[in-house]
């Protein structure tokens, strides 16, 4: 059992560039979300999903696109990377079916820098 | 819009002293409460959590918290601090009525521990 997955754990990306984040789980939890953090800043929520095939914004969604075809994959794209996307990026899950109160449980995360 | 306030950026205490992390919130509704770990470099791993019932709940590591409804506080306790307590931690609030289970964290508390 190995919890939420994310790769790479670390990438450097130049200006303009495309790349994905992946976030993988395999306790098939319905809710996946990523999360963005920067120093001073606390972590902020990029895009959130309840379940395959639905998606939805969170607070700082701009410059990022996100898929939900499985339960188990939750992948976050750049279409064209910017410095100010500079961030440590974290994936979560929950779960949403039975029990009411789930925490969520956090990937260790992909250090991104955009040059 | 929720909020979340830890009002110490850094704090320092000597190894065996006693801790207390403070933390405010503003949500309207009775609040999902939380309290992150976070070492140099890795993920976020839950201390404890707070839904409902026992205003006191007790966590990992022999840390505890007290949810105090008519201060809209969340305080960290511990009793005696080990030098492997020293990490940022991050207090937060979970949005559950609007089906998007964001997460709102505070700025963070850096710990150092002084041997």
């Amino acid at each position: 059992n190995a919890g939420v997955t994310q790769t790479p754990k670390f990438q450097v990306l130049k200006t303009g560039q495309s790349m994905t984040l992946q976030c993988a789980q395999d306790m098939n939890h319905e809710y996946m979300s990523w999360y963005r953090q920067d120093p001073g800043m606390g972590l902020r929520l990029i895009h959130y999903s309840v379940g395959a095939g639905i998606t939805d914004q969170g607070e700082v969604p701009n410059g990022y696109n996100v898929s939900r075809s499985t339960t188990e994959d939750f992948p976050l794209r750049l279409l064209s990377a910017a410095p100010s996307q500079t961030s440590v990026y974290f994936c979560a899950t929950k779960p949403l079916a039975g029990r009411t109160y789930n925490e969520q449980f956090f990937g260790p995360g992909t250090r991104l820098t955009v040059l | 819009a929720q909020s979340v306030t830890q009002p110490d950026i850094h704090i320092t205490v000597s190894e065996g002293a006693s801790l207390e992390l403070r933390c405010n919130y503003s949500y309207g509704a009775t609040p999902y409460l939380f309290w992150y770990v976070q070492s140099p470099g890795q993920g976020l791993q839950l201390l404890l959590k707070y839904f409902s019932g026992d205003t006191l709940v007790q966590g990992i590591k022999g840390f505890e918290a007290e949810f105090k409804r008519s201060q809209s506080s969340f305080n960290l306790r511990k009793p005696s601090v080990h030098w492997s307590d020293a990490a940022e931690y991050f207090c937060a609030v979970e949005d559950s009525g609007a089906g998007s289970y964001q997460l709102t964290f505070g700025k963070g508390t850096k710990l150092s521990v002084i041997p």
